[in-house]
């Protein structure tokens, strides 16, 4: 089974609007992280914002926030105020505390519209 | 400024050669990882290191291989071996290998294209 699922490959959204980006998981670890990158066209993964299983409140960085609901096991990825720079792809991942690798999903390309 | 640093940016392949991509860390992390990712794909963990001296395969090891003589350098070699080398390859490097909370961070990248 997979363990980290993005079922969006492209969204599109107005400039300053806000845009959720899904992402589901599957572990039976009670200890992981939540992560997501954002992908530019130059390549670069670049860290936005993590999420702990324990955690009790949604992490938010910037115009970053995490939607995490564990009992449907999804950590949906919210930008507010979206901008044109915020065009990329962007891949949610996950780390289990027994384990050693980062699982990634396939990613979700965002488009902003000017 | 600390960080993770790959080079070259671009690196061509001729046939039956083998090619290394470097890898510098000044973060002082422990574990040290090696992607790969193909066009419109997600990534690919080809080897990974806890400490000098040891790393373990990833999921698609065949065709690479790997060295980590000094904590801040994990070169990658991809050998003639490897049929299709064809992608974009990340290095990433984390505190520990341990532990969920652990984040990873990543260079820019590595080009790789065959002739």
């Amino acid at each position: 089974a997979q363990k980290i699922t993005q079922t969006q490959p492209g969204m599109f959204v107005q400039e300053k609007e806000a845009v959720t980006l899904d992402c589901t998981y599957d572990t039976s670890d009670p200890s992981y992280g939540l992560f997501w990158y954002k992908q530019p066209s130059s390549g670069e993964m670049i860290f936005l914002i993590y999420q702990g299983s324990y955690d009790q409140q949604n992490a938010t960085e910037g115009r970053y926030s995490l939607n995490f609901q564990k009992a449907r096991k999804s950590a949906n990825l919210v930008i507010s105020a979206s901008q044109l720079g915020d065009s990329a792809m962007y891949f949610c991942a996950m780390r289990e505390n027994t384990g050693n690798q980062f699982y990634f999903g396939t990613g979700t390309s965002l488009t902003v519209i000017p | 400024d600390g960080g993770i640093t790959q080079s070259p940016k671009y690196l061509f392949r001729k046939e039956g050669q083998n090619v290394t991509l470097s890898c510098e860390q000044n973060l002082n992390h422990d574990a040290m990882y090696w992607y790969r990712q193909d066009p419109g794909q997600g990534l690919r963990l080809i080897y990974y290191s806890q400490i000098v001296n040891d790393f373990q395969k990833g999921d698609i090891a065949e065709g690479y291989s790997v060295s980590r003589e000094k904590k801040e350098s994990f070169p990658l070699t991809v050998t003639s071996a490897q049929k299709n080398p064809t992608a974009f390859y990340l290095c990433a490097s984390s505190i520990s290998l341990a532990g969920a909370q652990e984040t990873q961070y990543f260079g820019p990248g590595t080009r790789l294209l065959v002739l």
